[in-house]
């Protein structure tokens, strides 16, 4: 257990439609990584936040948006949902930016869209 | 641009020889280079990391694996295989300086046969 928790498990959507995913990080990590994992696109960064402030974008959709709460849980924002939008959606946290710190993985969230 | 490869998408090998699954890649600089393991429905877990020194590095689970900087390679290895190491296996390298996202290969699927 990474101590990283991902809240839905499985999310079963239709198109068109909006969808949040809940990441809470390991107690005392302040950055917040959101990765998207597809069979197409293998593992592929969406997002960095760090203590509230948004740090790095990497190829996340303009229908997509995140935002880190004061209590430094992260919140990822799925909308207009398409068919290639099905994927396992990763969290990862760390303790501090820089340096050569591991990322700790959730379990992911599996979303479905029919 | 950074890149990442695995160039085996399959590695079989049978339980108790030695493995290794192997990693290059494309970053300016000196990056910092992880391994992740990747069971069914489960999240990534870390299993080792160089960040300078000795180009040999020891990791969870009893593997290991080897810097190379002329090859610019990350090759991961364990002496003695176990059925229970079968897993994904993915390598990932984060620059030094710029954003702390990781860059993922695109995984090894690691099948150990009793």
């Amino acid at each position: 257990d990474s101590g990283v928790t991902q809240t839905p498990k499985h999310l079963i959507t239709a198109t068109g439609q909006r969808v949040t995913l809940r990441c809470s990080p390991r107690s005392g990590d302040l950055s917040v990584y959101w990765y998207q994992q597809s069979l197409d696109q293998g593992l592929q960064f969406l997002i960095h936040y760090y203590n509230g402030e948004e740090r790095a974008k990497g190829n996340i959709l303009e229908r997509f948006s995140a935002q880190q709460f004061p209590d430094l849980h992260s919140e990822l924002n799925l909308s207009s949902l398409e068919l290639g939008d099905s994927a396992l959606y990763f969290c990862a946290s760390s303790v501090v930016e820089g340096a050569g710190n591991e990322q700790f993985f959730g379990p992911g969230t599996r979303l479905t869209v029919l | 641009a950074q890149s990442v490869a695995q160039p085996e998408d399959q590695v079989n090998v049978a339980e108790g020889n030695p493995l290794t699954v192997k990693c290059t890649y494309s970053v300016s600089g000196n990056p910092y280079l992880f391994w992740y393991v990747q069971y069914p429905n489960r999240g990534l877990q870390f299993l080792l990391k160089y960040i300078t020194g000795d180009n040999l590095v020891k990791g969870s689970y009893g593997f290991e694996a080897e810097f190379n900087k002329s090859q610019t390679s990350f090759h991961l290895k364990k002496p003695s295989a176990l059925v229970s190491d079968s897993a994904l296996y993915f390598c990932a390298v984060r620059p030094r300086t710029g954003a702390n996202n990781l860059f993922f290969g695109t995984g090894t699927r690691l099948t150990v046969i009793p």
